[in-house]
């Protein structure tokens, strides 16, 4: 089963607006990571952020974890056309390398 | 040139064959795993191995098969026991560190379509 479950499923804004997407997980983890993964693609890592961390930002992107809520936002500022793409969100837990990722988010960024 | 890589890009299988995808990393990670991925959907765990020689089932391992003979290898078979193969599978690899949870490096993917 999949732990976490992204809303929206889809999103279409205009370049240049801010594109927030959530996620929503079941169980206690120890970090939740955000990739990226272009239309017929692999994925790509975009950040990472631990379970003792609040907020975290890496250039266009921050990132919020609420571990009460068992919830995580992405934001996107200023958004492009190139940041098209679907966005998923990984939890990890345990004692061994093993994610679970999301159902993602489809995100459309009109020129 | 440090990466992963996947092929064939694009595998076309009839029904009742075995087929395998290749992986391979030179990254030196010690972790690599396989995900299936349906149109519209998230990844799903098949397989994961985190050294040589050793590997675990994932969340849909039935109908496939892994070996772990070298640490830049990780080819995965998809047999006649899989019922519906059809979908888009991706290997990945990543750093062991203890318990931490590090970042996956993934690679293109490589599509399977039964005929």
């Amino acid at each position: 089963s999949q732990q976490g479950e992204e809303d929206p499923q889809a999103l279409s804004i205009q370049e240049g607006e801010n594109a927030t997407m959530n996620c929503s997980y079941k169980t206690s983890i120890n970090n939740l990571q955000w990739y990226r993964q272009n239309s017929g693609r692999g994925l790509v890592h975009l950040i990472l952020i631990r379970s003792n961390e609040r907020e975290k930002h890496s250039g266009r992107l921050r990132v919020t974890l609420d571990t009460s809520k068992k919830s995580s936002s992405l934001l996107i500022t200023a958004s492009r056309a190139a940041d098209t793409a679907s966005y998923f969100c990984a939890t990890g837990a345990g004692g061994y390398q093993k994610v679970t990722f999301g159902t993602g988010t489809k995100l459309q960024v009109i020129p | 040139d440090g990466g992963i890589t996947q092929s064939p890009k694009y595998l076309f299988r009839k029904e009742g064959q075995n087929v395998t995808l290749s992986c391979e990393q030179n990254l030196n990670h010690d972790a690599m795993y396989w995900y299936r991925q349906d149109p519209g959907q998230g990844l799903r765990l098949i397989y994961y191995s985190q050294i040589v020689n050793d590997f675990q089932k994932g969340d849909i391992a039935e109908g496939y098969s892994v070996s772990r003979e070298k640490k830049e290898s990780f080819p995965l078979t998809v047999t006649s026991a899989q019922k519906n193969p059809t979908a888009f599978y991706l290997c990945a690899s990543s750093v062991l560190s203890g318990a931490t949870i590090n970042e996956q490096f993934f690679g293109p993917g490589t599509r399977l379509t039964v005929l």
